[in-house]
């Protein structure tokens, strides 16, 4: 059973900082381009950033480029997010998902973790 | 920038059909565009529906279909039932690494 685990949200003042984590179990993870995708409350979704299966090539949305930065250890199936230089227009459910190479589609999806940015 | 743009809001009565679109600010949405759609509940997280237009996901049942319709993705819900009373979005690839989401289609089944 494919499974992915976000972890590290919290609450966080602007200009703070915060690495999110994702698990993940079920999937050749070296294999899979993996991404994060987020939901600010009451909103719709959001792609944010994913980072390439083999090169480990990375990509952002215009919003976060510059502050947030996406990585993998495929020895511990583990994806990151760093996001530096918080802003309150950043809280939303962040959610980790993978993408077979050549798909263009994310397939499995994690539940999520809330990051709040508020003073 | 990109735009991805989805109708709001829709209603379909129960057992009838409903056909939501997701079209692209610069031009026409195709397949190397790889469109895919994805139903959410309330507090849950998004589930894949359709992929690669119109391929739809292990366990979606086939009253889901997507499609290629003039310069749109779209997808259609054929004998729509209660549970289907979701949020529905599509996400477009629009190249270089980069994804964009519509706004997202609220469906009310009454």
């Amino acid at each position: 059973e494919v499974q992915l685990l976000e972890s590290g949200g919290g609450l966080v003042q602007p200009g703070g900082s915060l690495r999110l984590s994702c698990v993940v179990s079920g999937f050749t993870f070296s294999s899979y381009v993996m991404g994060w995708v987020r939901q600010a409350p009451g909103k719709g979704l959001e792609w944010v950033s994913a980072i390439s299966d083999s090169d480990a090539g990375t990509h952002y949305a215009d919003s976060v480029k510059g502050r947030f930065t996406i990585s993998r250890d495929n020895s511990k199936n583990t994806l990151y997010l760093q996001m530096n230089s918080l802003r309150a227009e950043d809280t939303a459910v962040y959610y980790c998902a993978n993408s077979r190479p050549g798909s263009g589609f994310w397939g499995h999806w994690g539940q999520g973790t809330l990051v709040t940015v508020s003073s | 920038q990109t735009v991805v743009t989805q109708e709001p809001s829709f209603s379909v009565s129960p057992g009838g059909t409903v056909t939501l679109t997701c079209g692209l600010s610069s031009g026409s949405v195709s397949t190397s565009n790889y469109p895919s759609w994805y139903q959410q509940s309330p507090g849950q997280a998004p589930r894949t529906l359709i992929y690669s237009s119109n391929t739809r996901s292990s366990g979606v049942p086939d009253r889901f279909s997507g499609s290629i319709l003039g310069n749109k993705a779209a997808l259609t819900i054929t004998g729509a039932q209660a549970d289907d009373e979701s949020d529905y979005y599509c996400v477009l690839y629009v190249g270089s690494g980069i994804w964009v989401f519509g706004g997202g289609t609220k469906l009310t089944v009454l």
